[in-house]
């Protein structure tokens, strides 16, 4: 069966420090993978998606990026956090081209003090 | 463009009442929609999906048909729960591929 894996679970970073979250999905080939936000109290912002190894494409503009660098791993960077990049980061993956959904993992809660 | 219009909340009820969170859609296709969950600190799980119209998705008493002539995905549940507190949102993915749109989620709170 497909799992999905995210960590850490929660975080607490000073600003101006680096950032390194990663997901990985297990018992699945050529997934599609998903890097969400989501601020206090507000809804998911796709930050960025990806369609396979070193293709990534980003949805908003911002001091993070992302990279693949295996086919099942996915991971979410910054080189200097801000304040405002506090929230809950949620990654997820689905089937190639077809309507079933996203699977998601259990989130990084990331406080930036 | 795709978009999807979820009940804002926060919805509190109490436990035993009747629930419908209201969403609709807009598409240039015939999309598949979906009812997600997520709970206190967790990553959301899916609900319930429909893939064409007049389907019933249905789990867990929650309730959600696919109706394509007022281009809604209304959730209900007849009897909710404490443990039903929880965020619900809204999606549609298209045919042709898989990316899903959200709506912003509806906070749904039940009281003992």
């Amino acid at each position: 069966s497909q799992t999905i894996h995210q960590w850490p679970a929660t975080l607490v970073q000073p600003v101006g420090s680096p950032l390194s979250l990663e997901c990985t999905v297990e018992g699945t080939s050529n997934p599609n993978l998903y890097w969400y936000r989501q601020a206090a109290g507000r809804g998911l912002q796709l930050l960025f998606y990806s369609i396979g190894i070193d293709q990534i494409s980003s949805e908003v503009p911002q001091n993070l990026s992302a990279s693949r660098p295996q086919d099942r791993q996915f991971i979410l960077s910054s080189k200097k956090l801000l304040l405002s990049d506090s929230g809950f980061y949620l990654c997820a993956w689905s089937v190639r081209a077809q309507p079933y959904g996203y699977t998601f993992g259990s989130g990084t809660r990331l406080t930036v003090v | 463009g795709n978009s999807v219009t979820q009940m804002e909340g926060p919805v509190t009820l109490s436990e035993e009442a009747f629930l419908t969170i209201n969403c609709t859609y807009t598409a240039t296709g015939y999309p598949s929609l979906f009812w997600y969950v997520q709970y206190p600190g967790e990553g959301l799980q899916l609900l319930l999906k429909a893939t064409k119209a007049d389907d019933k998705g249905s789990n867990k008493g929650f309730e959600a048909t696919y109706r394509k002539e007022t281009t809604s995905f209304h959730l209900e549940k007849g009897s909710v729960q404490v443990s039903d507190s929880a965020v619900y949102f809204c999606a549609l993915s298209e045919r042709s591929g898989s990316r899903l749109t959200f709506g912003e989620g509806t906070q749904l709170t039940v009281n003992p």
